[in-house]
Order: C-alpha cells, then sequence, then structure tokens
C-alpha cells in the first residue's frame, strides 16, 4: 500500500484569501485524483492528473502533478465558503493488487466569511 | 441515472449483531469497490468487484466481512458479529474499467455499534 501523506491537516482562512494544499508520496503513480468531501456525504471527484508536470484548473482550483508523479499540490485562489470540505488526495497503481485507490488523510479547510 | 445509491444512510446496532448493506452502482460502470472511513482518516480500501468477481480483499476484511455482488449489479457488504470498531462510514464507488477514470462514491452509510 503507497503511503499518501497530505499537509496540512486542517487549514482555517478568511475569505478570499489564498491557500495550497499539498500531496506527498515516496511512490510513483501512473495517475492522481483530487476529491472534496462534505460532512455526512461521499467523496466527488475534483481533478484526474496523469502526466508528470501537468497543470488542470478548475475555475479557482489549479492543481498540478509533480514532475515525478509523486506529489501533487491544490491550489485555491480567493477562497469562498463554499469551498470548505475535505480534500482528499487519491493516488493510482498499476501494480498486481488491481488499480484500487489509496486515499491520504485529508486536508479539512474551513473558509470563514 | 441517479448516481451511486447506498442503503440505508445510517443505522445503529447492538454489538453482536449482524448488519448488511446495500450499494447500487451507475449501470455502466463495471468496477464496484467498498471503503470505510473513520472519523479524521480518508477512506480505506476493503474490496473491489470487476462485475460479479471479487478481484480483491484488503488486510481490513476480516473474517466477520463478507460482500457479494451476486449479478455484477448491486452488491451488499455483511458485518458479522459486529464489535464497536466497526463503527465507520462505509463507502461504495463504481467506476469504468480502471480506476484512473475516477470513482463516483454513493453517500455511505454510517454505522454504529453500541
Amino acid at each position: 500500500t503507497q503511503l499518501l501523506e497530505q499537509s496540512p491537516q486542517f487549514l482555517s482562512i478568511q475569505e478570499g484569501e489564498n491557500l495550497t494544499v499539498y500531496c506527498n508520496s515516496s511512490s510513483v503513480f501512473s495517475s492522481l485524483q483530487w476529491y472534496r468531501q462534505e460532512p455526512g456525504e461521499g467523496p466527488v471527484l475534483l481533478v484526474t492528473v496523469v502526466t508528470g508536470g501537468e497543470v488542470k484548473k478548475l475555475k479557482r482550483l489549479t492543481f498540478q502533478f509533480g514532475d515525478a508523479r509523486k506529489d501533487s499540490s491544490l491550489h485555491i485562489t480567493a477562497a469562498q465558503p463554499g469551498d470548505t470540505g475535505l480534500y482528499l488526495c487519491a493516488g493510482v497503481s498499476n501494480s498486481n493488487s488491481g488499480y484500487a485507490l489509496n486515499f491520504g488523510k485529508g486536508t479539512s479547510l474551513l473558509v470563514t466569511p | 441515472d441517479t448516481g451511486v445509491s447506498q442503503d440505508p444512510r445510517h443505522k445503529i446496532t447492538k454489538r453482536g449483531q449482524n448488519v448488511t448493506f446495500r450499494c447500487d452502482p451507475i449501470s455502466e460502470h463495471n468496477r464496484l469497490y467498498w471503503y470505510r472511513q473513520t472519523l479524521g482518516q480518508g477512506p480505506e480500501f476493503l474490496t473491489y468487484f470487476q462485475n460479479e468477481a471479487q478481484l480483491e480483499k484488503s488486510r481490513l476484511l476480516s473474517d466477520r466481512f463478507s460482500a457479494e455482488r451476486p449479478k455484477g449489479s448491486f452488491s451488499t457488504l455483511e458485518i458479522q458479529r459486529t464489535e464497536q470498531g466497526d463503527s465507520a462510514m462505509y463507502l461504495c464507488a463504481s467506476s469504468h474499467t480502471g480506476a484512473a477514470r475516477g470513482y463516483t462514491f454513493g453517500s455511505g452509510t454510517r454505522l454504529t455499534v453500541v
């Protein structure tokens, strides 16, 4: 099982601020996904990154996959209260164990008005 | 398609009782996954199916746990002789072949063992 470490674990900011959360591993992934989860609900897929160095933008969210495909970051510009939630990264590896995702513990984000 | 459905949303049971959860995946998805999530943790993989075949089981899945997907459509997860440590959110997800395209998760079943 590949270990994915996310940082920070908790983040509390005010509306309008920018933030970056990180996802790191010692393993190489064929792809990496970011999900957002709200309390009492299942995670919702935000983006999949596949190519080392890839950058994807989703409105105010910018996702980057590290050149070596071992790490990723999520940057949010001008955070809004609606961005509040648990942000999870998950890696896919083409091991003999199949294609099950391994999740990090998540970054819990609180954006206050 | 209404997405991935899980039933029940909440279950409270006494220690030692058996419980069964159901998951209805997106119809065109041939892969179905079960995960468990405890407070402050990310989802932990339990098992997955491709069509009706159970292809992988995690070490977390003790002998008290069993999962089925009899016709390659819905799936059930049964926990026998529940223990307090089984209290968690049980999440079901489905995907096309290969997780690289992303999972669609259900809203989960919250199990509380008292």
